[in-house]
């Protein structure tokens, strides 16, 4: 067990709705990462939320968005679903936003679009 | 886009064997790492190589990295079953902060 969940576990909806993912990072740390997995992509990084401020942006699509709250926990929202936008969705945390530090992930949100 | 690419893409050895895979990557980095992921499941970190460092070992793993060739191998000594995962390699990306950059990764089986 890393320390970081996610919520749900799975998801299915249909193409053009909208759906947030959960994740809370382990105890004290400041970081949260999300990254997508699909078969033809691997595994791609979306987003970067350090201390409640954006950090660093990836392949995110404009209709995906995330927020990082004052507890820590983050939110990655995914709007006008399409169904290659299905996916297994994971969140990371670190200590800190530095280098040299390894990332904890999440059990994954597994998304699928029909 | 990938920065890291793993090979083999897949390798299937008896257990007791070792294993050994390897990953190329682009440009230049701060450290490098090996993650495990059991299908379906979150990755779990195994080891972090620093750019200044050419070997590093933790249990059965090895880790070598060698920078003028831009690449790095990961050694699974003694195989188990319970080794049957995929295995990828990650690297820093000046580009996005402290972000990692997946390869593709290896899908190791070890058969008892």
């Amino acid at each position: 067990d890393s320390g970081v969940t996610q919520t749900p576990k799975h998801l299915i909806t249909a193409t053009g709705q909208r759906v947030t993912l959960r994740c809370s990072p382990r105890s004290g740390d400041l970081s949260v990462y999300w990254y997508q997995q699909s078969l033809d992509q691997g595994l791609q990084f979306l987003i970067q939320y350090y201390n409640g401020e954006e950090r660093a942006k990836g392949n995110i699509l404009e209709r995906f968005s995330a927020q990082q709250f004052p507890d820590l926990h983050s939110e990655l929202n995914l709007s006008s679903l399409e169904l290659g936008d299905s996916a297994l969705y994971f969140c990371a945390s670190s200590v800190i936003a530095g280098l040299n530090n390894e990332q904890f992930f999440g059990p994954g949100t597994r998304l699928t679009v029909l | 886009s990938q920065q890291g690419e793993e090979d083999p893409q897949a390798l299937s050895i008896q257990e007791g064997e070792n294993a050994t895979m390897n990953c190329s990557y682009k440009t230049s980095i701060n450290n490098l790492q090996w993650y495990r992921q059991n299908s379906g499941r979150g990755l779990v970190h195994l080891i972090l190589i620093r750019s200044n460092e050419r070997e590093k070992h933790s249990g059965r793993l090895r880790v070598t990295l060698d920078t003028s060739k831009k690449s790095s191998s990961l050694l699974i000594t003694a195989s188990r079953a319970a080794d049957t995962a995929s295995y990828f390699c990650a690297t820093d990306s000046n580009q996005a902060g402290t972000a990692l950059i997946f390869g593709k990764g290896t899908t190791l089986s070890v058969s008892s």
